[in-house]
């Protein structure tokens, strides 16, 4: 099993619409879980980071159920722009590597 | 401020040759990655730097990728007989210093594609 396992999608959504996907993580013991936005040929950026139950910003949700060992993002009134790969990350123990996945692709529709 | 700058931006070569990526990070920030991402895959952890202490060079796929870094600040990537499968975005990240949960977050340089003919 990997570390940090998503649904590579695509997820195809309706502009306006709610849309939420899950990344399922191995290490029980892990602390911190971040949500990292890729545009088409960009490189990755920081969305949310998620320390305890959960975070919020604006549109965007993060989630942690530790135990169900999963982190969830939820993106409300999503938008053309939303349209990117959405990749989980976690560090792995203290040797501050961080364990990415491979990504889901949400395609946001008009 | 200056965010993370790596050279070239695009990088075709021949297959047998040898090629050298830079990367410069973000001043201040001790901790240094770098990734391959293969087109429509994830991140593949290559190398790790932070501040002086010995790389984590667990990600190298072959001996013929090794990788620099003079202090904190600039690091290169050198590949070694470069073959077809070593075509890929090539991304560099710095982080802050050891030490709380921001420390965790890294920022990233736009790439250098590498094309092995």
């Amino acid at each position: 099993r990997k570390e940090v396992e998503q649904d590579p999608g695509p997820f195809n959504v309706p502009e306006g619409a709610t849309v939420a996907f899950n990344c399922t993580y191995s290490n029980s013991a892990s602390q911190s879980f971040f949500w990292y936005r890729q545009d088409c040929r960009k490189e990755p950026k920081l969305l949310m980071s998620v320390y305890s139950s959960g975070n919020e910003d604006g549109r965007f949700t993060a989630q942690l159920n530790r135990a169900s060992q999963y982190i969830s993002l939820l993106i409300r009134d999503s938008k053309l722009s939303d349209s990117a790969t959405y990749l989980c990350v976690s560090p792995r123990g203290s040797n501050y590597q961080l364990i990415w996945g491979a990504g889901t692709k949400l395609i946001i529709k008009p | 401020g200056a965010g993370v700058s790596q050279s070239p931006s695009n990088k075709v070569t021949e297959k047998g040759k040898d090629v050298e990526l830079r990367c410069d990070p973000i001043s201040g920030h001790t901790a240094l990655y770098w990734y391959r991402q293969r087109l429509g895959q994830g991140l593949e952890f290559l190398i790790y730097f932070q501040g002086n202490s010995a790389p984590d060079k667990s990600g190298l796929p072959s001996d013929r990728f090794s990788a620099e870094r003079t202090g904190e600040s600039v690091s290169t990537l050198t590949i070694q007989r470069t073959q077809q499968e070593d075509s890929a975005v090539y991304l560099c990240a710095s982080s802050l210093p050891r030490g709380g949960p921001s420390s965790f977050e890294q920022f990233f340089g736009p790439g250098t594609r590498l094309t092995v003919l």
